[in-house]
């Protein structure tokens, strides 16, 4: 059973702080990592799939990092806004003919910025 | 480019019937996943199907089915509802499943009385 272990459960952050969660997952079998955005009441929204050792990945303001040596992979935002509120989620794919189509999530980390 | 749609957004269901929930990836994606997502558990893999051939099954009961259509249009079936099959299911869509980025429809909410 793969493991992926996403902290912390949640956030709480003022307009402007910068923030970063982590996501930790099987060091061996490795192939990816994706990151995604989720929004109440819309479909989750791919931000990163990320692959290689020491990948670093940026999209304005949120940028993700990783180590598959370590299994490890770290979203930051920066100068967070209120649009940013959602929930985190990273979902790791492990290689070999049976990952087709299957990303194994972790919990979430759900942030919230206030005004 | 459209999204990934999937219908319907909401039902009710009594216990022991059935469902068929239905999904059009976005246009030339061949790969079609389902998840089912609650509360406890998070978001769950249940198949991928690609050219109409269920490729990975995830650790679900028998009563949890789907199946591609030539045009990638999918469906997954849940017959005999339970309770705890109450949940959001998510259909995604991909070239082609592999390596790619995975999108997301909205889901459909099922609620069993």
């Amino acid at each position: 059973i793969l493991n992926v272990e996403q902290s912390p459960q949640s956030l709480h952050v003022q307009e402007g702080d910068s923030t970063n969660f982590t996501c930790s997952f099987p060091s061996s079998n490795f192939y990816a990592l994706h990151w995604y955005r989720w929004e109440t009441a819309k479909s989750p929204e791919a931000l990163f799939v990320m692959t290689l050792n020491g990948d670093e990945k940026k999209k304005g303001r949120i940028s993700a990092t990783l180590n598959t040596k370590e299994g490890y992979s770290y979203l930051y935002i920066k100068g967070s806004q209120p649009e940013d509120s959602a929930t985190y989620l990273c979902a790791f794919v492990s290689a070999g003919g049976t990952s087709y189509g299957k990303l194994t999530f972790g919990q979430g980390t759900i942030l919230t910025v206030h005004p | 480019k459209a999204g990934v749609t999937q219908t319907p957004r909401y039902l009710i269901k009594t216990r022991g019937q059935q469902v068929t929930l239905s999904c059009s990836p976005i246009s030339g994606h061949r790969s079609v996943s389902w998840y089912q997502q609650t509360p406890g558990q998070g978001l769950q893999f249940l198949f991928e199907y690609f050219s109409e051939t269920q490729r990975n099954k995830g650790n679900f009961p028998g009563r949890f089915s789907g199946r591609q259509f030539s045009n990638s249009r999918s469906e997954m079936n849940v017959s005999t509802l339970e309770l705890g099959d109450s949940a959001l299911y998510l259909c995604a869509s991909s070239p082609t499943g592999f390596g790619n980025t995975i999108y997301f429809g909205e889901g459909s909410w099922l609620t069993v009385v």
